[in-house]
């Protein structure tokens, strides 16, 4: 089964400062999509930013983007300048290639930012 | 295009009791996938359902059910409430199609409370 790990419960950064929250994953697949979702306190699950097993670019959404380390199974986002707004849980998300639509989520980690 | 809805948003209900949520997908999507988010057990996959089938099942008894109706609609079903059942349960719909880089877009969630 696969399982994904979030080892930091809480970070935290200054606006307009960037940080990195790390993923690590563990499968025996070869093909596999990663995700990270934000959730708000609103609770409605956003999605950040995807990564197919298959590209070796690290994906990149305006100012999100990945360190897509396939060998060391690690999937780390990094948000630069960062803004009030993105205070929130963000989650990282696995799902296999084969037929479906089930996400193993890792267990978070919460996001705040200083003004 | 009206994002996914779940109604109710709140419900309380007794232990032994049991409950029905519904689900209702963005217009066009055929996919929809139930997920159980506690503070103890983080975000689990439940089931998902494709054109009205059972694609994929998590690892949940079986007073966890759910099914899917010919306009897409989901519910799912909780019998013989249990407190630990209390949870956030949230619903995503997926484009057509079989590709499985479609994004899931997640609704607002029923916060599900039993005393």
């Amino acid at each position: 089964a696969q399982t994904v790990t979030q080892s930091q419960p809480e970070m935290s950064v200054q606006e307009a400062e960037t940080v990195t929250l790390s993923c690590t994953y563990d499968t025996s697949e070869s093909d596999y999509y990663l995700f990270w979702y934000k959730q708000p306190p609103s609770r409605q699950m956003i999605l950040v930013i995807r990564q197919e097993a298959y590209k070796q670019q690290n994906a990149t959404e305006n100012r999100f983007s990945v360190n897509f380390q396939k060998a060391a199974k690690s999937f780390s986002l990094k948000i630069s300048d960062s803004q009030l707004g993105d205070a929130a849980m963000y989650f990282c998300a696995y799902r296999s290639g084969e037929y479906g639509n089930k996400l193993v989520f890792g267990a978070g980690t919460i996001l705040r930012v200083k003004s | 295009k009206a994002g996914v809805t779940q109604t109710p948003r709140y419900l309380i209900k007794t232990r032994g009791q049991q409950v029905t949520l519904s689900c209702s997908p963005i217009s066009g999507h055929r996919s929809v996938s139930w997920y159980q988010q506690t503070p103890g057990q983080g975000l689990q996959f439940l089931f998902e359902y494709f054109s009205e089938t059972q694609r994929n099942k998590g690892n949940f008894p079986g007073r966890f059910s759910g099914r899917q109706f010919s306009n897409s609609r989901s519910e799912m079903n909780v019998s013989t409430l249990e407190l630990g059942d209390s949870a956030l349960y949230l619903c995503a719909s997926s484009p057509p199609g079989l590709a499985v880089t479609y994004e899931q877009y997640f609704g607002p969630g029923t916060r599900l409370t039993v005393t």
